[in-house]
């Protein structure tokens, strides 16, 4: 069974650095064709996509958040970690990861709950 | 920077049939990807590549494509299809995107 988690703080302060971690399970990063994406849900608005890394360590972000984004992976724990720096009171939302499989091309086939995150002084 | 384009809103009674469109300049050379979201919950994959089902999701959910639009349909809707409906695909530089989502009322 394939699951992911997110972890991280609930609220951080404007220019602070925000670290989330997605733990995962049921498959390997390192497997061709695996990918691990991180998606956000600012309150009441669409899903914006962040940032992805595939099993050769290739990573990739949104364009708009590039210089703030830093994304890696560490294969013996399972864990993808996703860091963004200063943050602001627009980064407040909640913060998903999923993962890119096999057999569904380019397709977000498993999701985590999602962790929300608050931006505020 | 690259953009998805959906209606924000759609509307059909049970049992019709409803169609949500995606435009982008791209989609002719990438696939599209659709996910259903209900409140408070994570998305789920309803369509990959375009057109295809993942197992466990209903035959009423069909996908199409034709040119810079993708089309998702859900034929014979039920009133727990009501959720919000977002595309997705990629540029050619590796990035993915959303579109802005379409909310489906089942009225």
């Amino acid at each position: 069974q394939v699951t992911l988690r997110e972890s991280g703080p609930a609220l951080v302060k404007p220019t602070e650095t925000l670290t989330l971690t997605c733990t995962f399970s049921g498959f390997s990063l390192s497997s061709s064709g695996m990918c691990v994406s991180w998606v956000r849900q600012r309150p009441g608005k669409a899903l914006e996509w962040l940032a992805v890394i595939d099993w050769t360590d290739d990573k990739y972000y949104t364009p708009s958040l590039k210089t703030r984004l830093t994304i890696s992976q560490d294969t013996s724990k399972n864990q993808v970690v996703l860091r963004m720096t200063n943050m602001d009171l627009v980064d407040t939302g909640s913060y998903f990861c999923a993962r890119i499989g096999q057999g569904f091309g380019d397709g977000m086939d498993v999701w985590g709950q999602g962790t929300t995150v608050t931006v505020s002084s | 920077s690259y953009e998805l384009t959906q209606p924000p809103s759609v509307s059909v009674s049970p049992g019709q049939t409803a169609r949500i469109t995606c435009s982008g300049e791209a989609l002719p050379m990438q696939h599209a990807y659709w996910y259903q979201q209900k409140p408070g919950q994570a998305p789920v994959l309803v369509i990959y590549k375009d057109s295809e089902r993942p197992s466990g999701i209903p035959e009423r959910f069909s996908g199409s494509s034709s040119g810079t639009i993708v089309t998702l349909t859900i034929s014979g809707v039920h009133a727990e299809d009501e959720a919000d409906y977002y595309c997705q695909s990629a540029d050619t530089s590796g990035s993915r995107v959303f579109g802005g989502g379409t909310k489906l009322t089942v009225l």
